[in-house]
Parts: C-alpha cells; sequence; structure tokens
C-alpha cells in the first residue's frame, strides 16, 4: 500500500526566501506525482503534475523535480511571498487515477 | 464561473437525518472523485466514477451513498452518520483515467451532531 510522506510539517520564513517542500512514497509505480496548494477552509489547487517518465515540471516561481527510483519528490519556491502562506500537499496517483496524499506541509511565509 | 462546484458549502446535521452533498464540474471531464478530508489525517479517496459508473469504494461505510446520474453530476447521500463523519468533503474531476491532472472543488464542511 502506498504511503506519502511530507517534511516538514510546518515550515515558517522570512519573505524572500528560497525554499524546499519535500515528499517521499515508499512504492516507486506511480503514474505521476501532483502538488496542490490549500488555503484555510478552501479546496485544493492544483499546482504542478510530474509524469512518471520526467524529471521535473515549473510553473513561474516553482518547480518540482520527481526521482522515482529513489521515491522522492521536491517542491522548490522561488523569492517566497506572503501570499505563498498555505497548506501543501503532494499526491502519488496510481491506476485508476487514484490519488493517495501526504499529510501537507504549512508554510508561512513572514512579511 | 469555477471548474468544480460543491453544495452547500457548509452542513450541520443530526445523527438521525438524511442529507445530500452536490458536485457539478463544468470542464467536459468523464471521471469524478469524492475525497474526504479529517482533522489530523491525510486526504482520502472514498469513491471514484468513470463515465457514470462507479469503479472505486474504498471501503467506505454503507451510511456514505454516491450517485452519479451523467459524467457533469455528483451527489455524495447522507444518511444516520456518526460525528466522527464531520469532515471536509472535495469533489473532484479528471479527463480519462490515467495520468490527467484531478481538478477539486471547494469542498463541503459537514458537521454530525
Amino acid at each position: 500500500k502506498q504511503e506519502v510522506t511530507q517534511i516538514p510539517a510546518a515550515l515558517s520564513v522570512p519573505e524572500g526566501e528560497n525554499l524546499v517542500l519535500n515528499c517521499s512514497f515508499t512504492d516507486s509505480a506511480i503514474y505521476n506525482l501532483q502538488w496542490f496548494r490549500q488555503d484555510p477552509g478552501k479546496g485544493l489547487t492544483s499546482l504542478l503534475l510530474i509524469q512518471s517518465s520526467q524529471r521535473e515540471q515549473t510553473s513561474g516561481r516553482l518547480n518540482a523535480s520527481l526521482d522515482k527510483s529513489s521515491g522522492r519528490s521536491t517542491l522548490y519556491i522561488a523569492a517566497s511571498q506572503p501570499g505563498d502562506s498555505a497548506t501543501y500537499l503532494c499526491a502519488s496517483m496510481e491506476y485508476g487515477n487514484k490519488l493517495v496524499f501526504g499529510a501537507g506541509t504549512i508554510l508561512r511565509v513572514k512579511s | 464561473e469555477t471548474g468544480v462546484t460543491q453544495t452547500p458549502r457548509h452542513l450541520v446535521m443530526g445523527m438521525t437525518n438524511k442529507k445530500s452533498l452536490k458536485c457539478e464540474q463544468h470542464l467536459g471531464h468523464n471521471a469524478m472523485y469524492w475525497y474526504k478530508q479529517s482533522a489530523k489525517k491525510p486526504l482520502e479517496l472514498m469513491f471514484v466514477y468513470n463515465f457514470k459508473e462507479q469503479t472505486e469504494n474504498n471501503s467506505v461505510p454503507s451510511r456514505f451513498s454516491p450517485e452519479c446520474p451523467n459524467s457533469s453530476h455528483l451527489f455524495l447521500h447522507l444518511h444516520t452518520l456518526q460525528p466522527e463523519d464531520s469532515a471536509l468533503y472535495l469533489c473532484a474531476s479528471s479527463q480519462g483515467r490515467s495520468g490527467n491532472t484531478i481538478y477539486f472543488g471547494e469542498g463541503s464542511w459537514l458537521t454530525v451532531v
């Protein structure tokens, strides 16, 4: 059974810092890995999707990498802003579009 | 207009009530999902529908009864719930069965009293 772990559970940084969120998964037989953002009391917003054949994806200040062999993905956020404060979730996708989520990293960017 | 719309956003119900959550997607997708997000637990998949057919039931108790009348609408019928069922229920949709981005709604906050 797939297990997804996210480290750290919470992170507080000053505005402008570059930061890395980590995600690990136990079963490398994944279709892809998806990163989401969740604001308090809200649903999930898809940030990046990395197919299993890809190594990384970029969108603006966000860059996500995937290393299937080691069961790891990272989300890199450049020049963090207070508006980046949210919970970041990673999820591995199994056959049938089934997502297995980690518990999330709560990010706070201080102005 | 958001791609995946859920109603109601908040619901309080007693343990003997019957209520329903509704989800509608405007993205032309053919797969829809229900996920549950409880306090201090990771999001967990409940049901998957592809082309209106249920393809996954993740050992969900029968007091939760999904219904998918067409590819754009998904319901979750609730009956005789327990306080521990209080959670955020998220609907999602995607195109196809594997490898595509999944889009989530804003969720329905359910409180069982």
